[in-house]
């Protein structure tokens, strides 16, 4: 069925605390990549991206890294919230693809007040 | 904009029934994407379009699964006949290209279906 098998990655932080999420990509063509987040029962949301000839990238709170050498992309979110709490996705693309995304295993984070 | 709008939200279906998915996406928008997510498999994309025409229908998991676009406002995602394999929510995004930079996709807020 549906629900059998998978069991996405989970991160349990404190209310406050900085929150680093972690993906593994296989595409060393991909020209950018993007974290998403969803809550439950609601579509992916764009947080932000970073071309892949950038390392790092900081946006409201957020923060993306990119090692392209090890293939390795991470989120870390400051002084994390309750409302952060949500599975983020990370996901390749390339520019003459119109935002076709190839996404990853999503990790889902727990913030606790 | 209302964003992207898809229908129904929620779908239960018998097995060998036809189902069709809805897709309304954000004006202007020229890319058009169906994702599937499952746990097992997580989002994974069916087929695009650009400009109301397919160019990648290789995520398509076999013939039962067809999509259109008979205009720039309005997409379906049919499944014909259904199986409960095929239980899953069904994501609809759009995107605008913009050159060489970053297309960000918008998505809908999904359609659970569920085969019985």
């Amino acid at each position: 069925g549906e629900n059998v098998g998978l069991h996405l990655p989970t991160l349990s932080v404190q209310e406050g605390d900085n929150s680093i999420i972690n993906c593994a990509y296989s595409n060393s063509a991909s020209d950018y990549f993007i974290w998403y987040k969803q809550e439950s029962g609601k579509g992916p949301q764009f947080i932000i991206d970073i071309r892949s000839n950038m390392d790092k990238r900081q946006g409201q709170r957020v923060t993306v890294l990119l090692n392209k050498t090890v293939k390795h992309l991470s989120l870390q979110i400051a002084a994390t919230q309750p409302g952060d709490s949500a599975v983020y996705f990370c996901a390749e693309s390339r520019y003459n693809q119109g935002g076709k995304l190839i996404f990853g295993q999503g990790t889902e984070l727990s913030v606790k007040p | 904009d209302a964003g992207v709008i898809q229908s129904p939200r929620h779908e239960v279906t018998e097995m060998g029934q036809e189902v069709t998915l809805r897709c309304k996406p954000i004006s202007g928008h020229d890319y058009l994407f169906w994702y599937r997510q499952t746990m097992m498999r997580g989002l994974e994309l069916l087929i695009y379009f650009n400009n109301n025409v397919p160019i990648d229908d290789s995520g398509m998991p076999e013939d039962r699964f067809s999509a259109k676009m008979p205009n720039a406002s309005f997409s379906t995602l049919k499944i014909q006949p259904s199986e409960p394999r095929d239980s899953a929510v069904y994501f609809c995004a759009s995107s605008s290209h913009r050159g060489s930079g970053n297309t960000e996709a918008f998505f809908g807020q999904g359609t659970r279906l569920t085969v019985v």
